[in-house]
């Protein structure tokens, strides 16, 4: 099963807001609302940040905003933090098939 | 403490094997859905198996039918990868992944690396 597509590297500065792009297909991100993020910072394990495209865990800010439209999902990440840098994954259930599909991957530089 | 922890990696020969474990404590595990996840050295993240709560459905990443294969113990709250027919690019960081609602991973352990080389 092919990943899904995410932009390699995203940066801003502290205070403004990015978006994370994730681009899948029809079989994918496109059918289903089970997207969701992972942060990642070096060395460590990822994090669940957004689940079931736009929700929440408890205790993750909400300054963590996750969208769908069509086959492409997006996270938003507002009043971006030192903290924020980090790689973000997106993730979706892709049928009983692929069954899971991650994407590539967006380091996010925090100038 | 709710927390998972795995074990099992090292260096091994190109066609080789392995068997992964991963320890489950603080939450009950037999209610969830497990996953293994693999992070090659540099790359992204790759789903590589998950397993049903009693174990009767299994699934995996179709790269890797036929040489990895998931199982758990819910009696000893752990779940396991086997490894056969080892390859450099099965290299990687490999992490278990509690499945909350099946589909999205809440938890995951400290990963634990696995080397393929002669």
């Amino acid at each position: 099963q092919s990943a899904l597509t995410q932009s390699a590297s995203v940066s801003g500065s502290p205070g403004q807001s990015i978006t994370i792009s994730c681009t899948g297909t029809s079989t994918d991100v496109g059918t289903y609302n089970l997207v969701s993020w992972y942060q990642q910072h070096p060395g460590r394990a990822p994090k669940l940040i957004v689940y079931e495209v736009s929700q929440r865990p408890s205790g993750v800010s909400n300054r963590f905003s996750g969208s769908k439209s069509g086959n492409t999902a997006s996270l938003t990440i507002s009043g971006l933090q030192a903290e924020d840098e980090a790689d973000y994954y997106c993730c979706s259930y892709a049928g009983s098939f692929s069954h899971v599909v991650f994407g590539g991957g967006t380091k996010l530089t925090v100038l | 403490e709710v927390q998972l922890v795995e074990s099992g990696g090292g260096l091994v020969q190109p066609g080789g094997s392995l068997r992964l474990s991963c320890a489950a404590s603080g939450f009950t595990f037999s209610s969830y859905w497990m996953n293994w996840v693999r992070q090659a050295p540099g790359k992204g993240l790759e789903w590589v198996a998950n397993i049903e709560q009693y174990g009767s459905e299994k699934n995996y990443v179709d790269s890797l039918k036929g040489r990895f294969t998931i199982s758990r113990d819910n009696a000893k709250n752990s779940v396991y990868l086997q490894l056969n027919s080892l390859r450099a690019e099965d290299t990687a960081v490999y992490y278990c992944a509690r499945g909350w609602q099946r589909f999205y991973f809440d938890l995951w352990g400290q990963g634990t690396l696995v080397t393929v080389s002669s």
